[in-house]
């Protein structure tokens, strides 16, 4: 395993349903990542973290809301998702931004 | 300027043949190539990367091919085995941080 944790690995959710994703690394890296991969398109980064400050936002619509309360926790917070949102949810960390980024497991998300 | 541009979208190669995934680029300022390898179930794992001052690296039985001029670059699997089977991405950045991925290649290798 790369070292990189995500729950849950499975959800599904409706349109007017809150949930949250969880993301943990025991690598000790300062920098997270959330990537959004869908079915035919390529991987899409969401967000980047690096020391719990947010440094990137890849023009995501606010129903996701990302959490960074420390360098090993990241999360992202849902809320009134679109079908259209249903794909596999991928958290990443790496040692600075300028490192190789390690990719947990992912969670399918499906939103009905 | 951003899009990174794989190809086959698919390939199925016998065992022991040396599949060849190719990919495009077009930002100049990138300076770091990865590619990644997916099984179902699993996320992307980092399995070899070139920097732009090199024109081959190789490991294992894995190679990248980086052509500067062209702004290309490839991946080449020799001896190929059916635990090969997966998805494979390319990707492109300056520095590592916001990786640009490709749209992935399906491999199959066949016994």
């Amino acid at each position: 395993e790369t070292g990189v944790t995500q729950t849950p690995r499975h959800l599904v959710m409706g349109m007017t349903n809150k949930k949250s994703l969880k993301c943990e690394q025991h690598l000790g890296h300062n920098a997270m990542y959330w990537y959004k991969q869908s079915a035919k398109k390529p991987l899409e980064l969401m967000f980047v973290y690096n020391f719990k400050e947010q440094t990137e936002n890849n023009s995501v619509p606010s129903r996701f809301s990302p959490e960074c309360p420390n360098s090993s926790h990241l999360f992202l917070h849902l809320h009134t998702l679109q079908p259209e949102d249903s794909a596999l949810y991928l958290c990443a960390s790496s040692q600075t931004t300028e490192r190789e980024q390690f990719f947990g497991p992912g969670t399918r998300l499906t939103v009905l | 300027q951003q899009q990174v541009k794989q190809s086959p979208q698919s390939l199925i190669v016998q065992k022991g043949g040396i599949p060849i995934i190719n990919c495009a680029y077009e930002n100049t300022a990138f300076d770091y190539f990865p590619w990644y390898q997916q099984f179902p179930g699993k996320g992307p794992a980092l399995l070899i990367a070139i920097r732009p001052d090199v024109s081959e690296k190789k490991e294992g039985r894995f190679t990248i091919s980086f052509n500067k001029s062209a702004k290309q670059f490839s991946l080449h699997i020799m001896d190929s085995q059916p635990g090969d089977s997966a998805t494979y991405f390319c990707a492109a950045s300056r520095g590592a941080q916001k990786l640009v991925f490709g749209q992935g290649t399906r491999l199959t290798i066949n016994p």
